[in-house]
């Protein structure tokens, strides 16, 4: 099946940006979701269709997707947006949807 | 704006049946346009998607988890539920129930999530 590679941690002092990278087999052919999950909460989409923000999720948040690797990409990094990452495609060979082990963002 | 709710028991024992709901609110199930999944999360590991259902009953599971897993729906509660059966202590997670817009990809909006702990 089709697995998604995101790094463990990634850390950021606050004001500077984080790239938070998944890297999957042509994951460039396919449409990549990501989702924050706070500590002790449901996860949240924060970008869909690669870079798509949903309503009321802040333009710092964007996305990219080419070849290998899709990228949320975090400016102006707030205290706030510590939280873990997780992306996400639908595996067409399977029919089904695939999430990366996820990503444990951690503002210094 | 749509709200998912899970309900159900959070302790389960050995080799029983988990049984869980999902109310919907803010919107109709009948009205179609969407899957209405279920994920899990392992504590402190990541996102499992267990399977999910449309409006008519149209089901569709996750291989690893298919011969144990059961979807419904009854439209006329606006509630969708999840049996899994013959559970072990491996079955211990947060289950969230979520909304997928057809041919979209993403799951949104999701429960606040259930934790449902398997011990005798």
């Amino acid at each position: 099946s089709y697995v998604l590679t995101q790094p463990p941690s990634v850390s950021v002092a606050p004001g500077k940006t984080a790239r938070i990278t998944c890297g999957g087999n042509n994951i460039g052919s396919k449409s990549v979701h990501w989702y924050q999950q706070k500590p002790g909460q449901a996860p949240v989409l924060v970008i869909y269709y690669d870079s798509d923000r949903p309503s009321g999720i802040p333009e710092r948040f964007s996305g990219s997707n080419s070849v290998n690797t899709a990228t949320l990409t975090i400016s102006r990094v707030e205290a706030g947006d510590e939280a873990d990452y997780y992306c996400q495609v639908w595996d067409s060979s399977s029919d089904h949807p695939v999430f990366g082990g996820g990503t444990k963002l951690t503002v210094l | 704006q749509v709200q998912l709710q899970e309900s159900g028991p959070g302790l389960v024992k050995p080799s029983q049946t988990l049984s869980l709901t999902c109310t919907v609110s803010g919107g109709s199930i009948s009205s179609g346009g969407y899957y209405w999944s279920w994920i899990r999360q392992h504590p402190g590991k990541g996102l499992e998607w267990i399977g999910y259902i449309d409006y008519s009953g149209s089901t569709y599971y996750n291989p690893s988890l298919k011969s144990r897993v059961t979807i419904s729906v009854d439209t006329s509660k606006n509630q969708f539920s999840l049996k899994l059966s013959s559970v072990t202590a491996a079955d211990t997670a947060v289950y969230y129930c979520a909304r997928v817009p057809y041919g979209s990809g993403w799951f949104d909006p999701w429960g606040q999530g259930t934790l449902v702990t398997v011990s005798s």
